[in-house]
């Protein structure tokens, strides 16, 4: 069946600029994670999406960052005001449920920010 | 003291040779364990889940330590292909799940 999927797999955009990223889960699965990565680094969480729970935004790094989940399926993240510091990998996951699931990623969305 | 530890590596070794990393974890509490393979510029991949009784998958071997809070895994007859960075995840009930930072695996010809 179809994995996670994202889009763009590529974003240039210019400081100042909002972008907003796009993950489509793969289909019946509840939970959906987003994830950045910068070059060389580990991954950091961001925000956590389980069914019609509260999202837990524990993650983000600031106000700039916002995320939303329609329908229990895709997930759009937000960066407003991009700076320099947020050009990263931008990954999305998603798990038949909770944390204790597998999570299944997708390609990610490169994001730079000149 | 961070929540999930690896050794970045990298690890360099032949092929053919046996392999292993460790990684420990703070929350005692924790409950689901396992090890991602990344390969360079891609996305993480589920390599095993890690179970109480250790779990083996060919040339894999996942095993856990609850008492000394920390999880292994073995790669015996390294191939090149294993090439990657492997992470260890750590979560458990309601905790968020964590990430290592991932040890660098090179396998040399």
């Amino acid at each position: 069946g179809a994995g996670v999927s994202q889009s763009p797999s590529n974003k240039v955009t210019e400081k100042g600029k909002d972008v907003e990223l796009r993950c489509d889960p793969i289909s019946g699965h509840t939970a959906l994670y987003w994830y950045r990565q910068s070059l060389g680094q580990g991954l950091e969480f961001l925000i956590y999406f389980q069914g019609n729970s509260a999202p837990d935004k524990s993650g983000l790094p600031s106000d700039r960052f916002s995320a939303e989940r329609t329908g229990g399926s895709v997930s759009t993240l937000t960066i407003q005001r991009t700076q320099q510091e947020d050009s990263a990998v931008y990954l999305c996951a998603s798990s038949f449920t909770g944390y204790s699931y597998e999570q299944y990623f997708g390609p990610g969305t490169r994001l730079t920010v000149t | 003291r961070k929540e999930v530890e690896q050794d970045p590596g990298p690890f360099n070794v032949p092929e053919g040779a046996t392999v292993a990393f460790n990684c420990t974890y703070s929350n005692s509490a924790s409950q689901s364990f396992f090890w991602y393979r990344q390969d360079c510029r891609k996305e993480p991949k589920l390599l095993m889940s890690v179970y109480s009784s250790g779990n083996e998958d060919g040339r894999f071997t996942a095993q856990l330590n609850r008492a000394s809070q920390y999880i292994s895994l073995l790669i015996r007859d390294s191939k090149l292909s294993d090439s990657a960075t492997y992470l260890c995840v750590v979560s458990g009930g309601y905790q968020k799940v964590t990430f290592g930072i991932g040890t660098k695996l090179q396998v040399i010809p």
